[in-house]
Order: C-alpha cells, then structure tokens, then sequence
C-alpha cells in the first residue's frame, strides 16, 4: 500500500496569513493527488484534483503543486471559513489512501 | 445539484449487523462509480470499498474485506454498505463519495460526498 505523510499535523494561523501544507508518498504517484477540506460536521469537500487543478466553485487562494512523490498545498490568504482539516489523498492505485490530516487552527 | 444523504447509521453491540444507506439525486447515479470512506472518532479519513459504476467489480480495504459488503440499486439511485460482525474498531462516521475522472477505481477524484452516518459498535 501507498502511505500518505502530511505535515504539520496541525498549525495555527491568522486571517489572512499563508499557508503551506505538504504531503509525501511512499512511492510515485504522478500527480494522482487530491486535497481535500474537512469541517467539523461537515461533509469533505474537495478542492484540488490532479495534483495542481482547482475544483469548480473553489476560491482561488487555493492552490496545489508537485509530482511524483512530494506535493503542497497552498492557502494564500487564509479566511475566516478556511480553519478546518485537510487531507491529501492518493489514487494512483488502490487501496486509495489518505494523509493523516492536517488542522488548520485559528491562532 | 448533486446530493448525497446517508442514513442508517446507530449504535450495535459487537458481532451484530448494519446496513447503512446512501441516497443519491441531482445526477445519473447509473454512471458513477461509488466509495465508502469512514473517519474514526479523533482519526483521519479512511477508504472503504468501491463498487463499479456497472456494479461489475468491488474491492475492499483490507480491514473489512469478508465483513462489509458493497452494493447499489440504480433503479432506486441508492449505494448501500451491509456491515457484518462489526468490531468496536468500526465505531466511525461513514461517508459516501462519488467517483469522478477516474478509470476503474484508481486514478480519480471524490467530488461529492454525503454528511456521513454515524456508526457506533459498543456493548
């Protein structure tokens, strides 16, 4: 299987400060890469595809690069809406598999 | 829009069933692939299974391969998750997601996914 490392496992920022967070597979993957965010009782919501590609609907201070094994995701200018988890997951092959997250916290 | 509501969720003893239920609207159900992804109390996302937007293949995470059992009923637009001999370690909140861009499981993304249903095995 694929192991997915995310980190930080947490951070904590302000609105309007930069964000970078990075996952690292265990293999090459491509850019079989998708973020995604996930609120407190709320259902995942995915933000980038392929590694680099912004979703519909998403704002664009969303932003995702890399190939191969190492990847970001960047959060220009964090929003109020933007504290929550994201995850990084792979599907280059299956069992498709996940980071462990990474929360993102009001500072 | 695209809609996806899961239910059938509560709490089970150890060694007891649960069929859980995913209710899709707002797009041609027959033509996506689906997956069950669950996140444990304080853990992180975890993939389940998919089943075939032809219902022609399915595969399991290791975890609950010969105890979950994926299926769908395009007639009625709905995904469901039969869990068998459920452990306390299946205590979790189930989500269902729709496959898209992908190629047989692999290679795509989930963009959709349900409020999650949760799941909670204890004595």
């Amino acid at each position: 299987d694929i192991q997915m490392t995310q980190s930080p496992s947490s951070l904590s920022a302000s609105v309007g400060d930069r964000v970078t967070i990075t996952c690292r597979a265990s293999q090459s993957i491509s850019t079989y890469l998708n973020w995604y965010q996930h609120g407190p009782g709320k259902a995942p919501k995915l933000l980038i595809y392929a590694a680099s590609s912004l979703q519909s609907g998403v704002p664009s201070r969303f932003s995702g690069s890399g190939s191969g094994t190492d990847f970001t995701l960047t959060i220009s200018s964090l929003e109020p809406e933007d504290f929550a988890a994201y995850y990084c997951q792979q599907t280059y092959s299956s069992p498709l598999t996940f980071g462990g997250g990474t929360r993102v916290e009001i500072k | 829009q695209v809609q996806l509501v899961e239910s059938g969720g509560g709490v089970v003893q150890p060694g007891r069933s649960l069929r859980l239920s995913c209710a899709a609207s707002g797009f041609t159900f027959s033509h996506y692939g689906m997956h069950w992804v669950r996140q444990a109390p304080g853990k992180g996302l975890e993939w389940m299974t998919i089943i075939f937007y032809d219902g022609s293949e399915k595969y399991y995470a290791d975890s609950v391969k010969g105890r979950f059992t994926i299926s769908r009923d395009d007639s009625k637009s709905t995904l469901y998750l039969q869990m068998n001999s459920l452990r306390v370690e299946d205590t979790a909140v189930y989500y269902c997601a729709r496959e898209a861009g992908g190629d047989r499981g692999v290679r795509g993304y989930f963009d959709s996914w349900g409020q999650g249903t949760l799941v909670t095995v204890s004595s």
